[in-house]
């Protein structure tokens, strides 16, 4: 257990819907990181918050959104979600933002239909 | 955009056994990770390497960073049915995110 949380465990929706995907970091981190993983593209990174702030942005689609809250939460939006959009969506988290300390949680798998 | 080749794709081979796994790129990392995910869970760091030409050990795995810091490979000793899994490597960028590669599927069978 890396002591990151992540709800829901699975998510089934439609073309068209929007979600919205929880992370609980690790006591004492200030920094989130969300990645989307699938079989032909991997592990890919999204967005990087730092205590409440986003510090770092990677592959992320206009659709997608996040948000880290005062106390140190964090959510990502999915909107006008794709067949393609389907995946693993992993939170980590860090104390300093080093990104080399990362503790990843369990994940979030997106079906959408 | 830097990125990550591991290589092999897919490795399976009978319990006892060693393999190496490889992790290559054109770009210079400040530092590398692996990580080993299983089914259904997020992935577990397992060693950080920073100084070019690196070696460190856990228990049967050795980790190698290559003087250049461009690459790295994996090696473990008698290999165990509990090593099965998805082996990534993640380099660190300048802006201090990881890139990430598409990972070696290892299964180890008794």
């Amino acid at each position: 257990d890396s002591g990151v949380t992540q709800t829901p465990k699975h998510l089934i929706t439609a073309t068209g819907q929007r979600v919205t995907l929880r992370c609980s970091p690790r006591s004492g981190d200030l920094s989130v990181y969300w990645y989307q993983q699938s079989l032909d593209q991997g592990l890919q990174f999204l967005i990087q918050y730092y205590n409440g702030e986003e510090r770092a942005k990677g592959n992320i689609l206009e659709r997608f959104s996040a948000q880290q809250f005062p106390d140190l939460h964090s959510e990502l939006n999915l909107s006008s979600l794709e067949l393609g959009d389907s995946a693993l969506y992993f939170c980590a988290s860090s104390v300093s933002g080093l990104a080399k300390t990362q503790y990843f949680g369990p994940g979030t798998r997106l079906l959408v239909l | 955009t830097q990125l990550l080749e591991q290589s092999p794709q897919f490795l399976s081979i009978q319990e006892g056994e060693n393999l190496t796994v490889y992790c290559n790129s054109s770009s210079v990392f400040s530092s590398l990770q692996w990580y080993r995910q299983e089914p259904g869970e997020g992935p577990v760091l397992l060693v950080t390497v920073v100084t070019g030409g690196e070696v460190k050990k856990l228990k049967r795995l050795t980790f190698q960073f290559g003087d250049a810091r461009k690459d790295s490979s994996l090696h473990i000793t008698a290999a165990q049915t509990g090593d099965t899994g998805l082996y990534l490597c993640a380099g660190e960028t300048p802006t201090s995110t990881l890139t990430f590669g598409k990972g070696t599927m290892l299964l180890v069978s008794p």
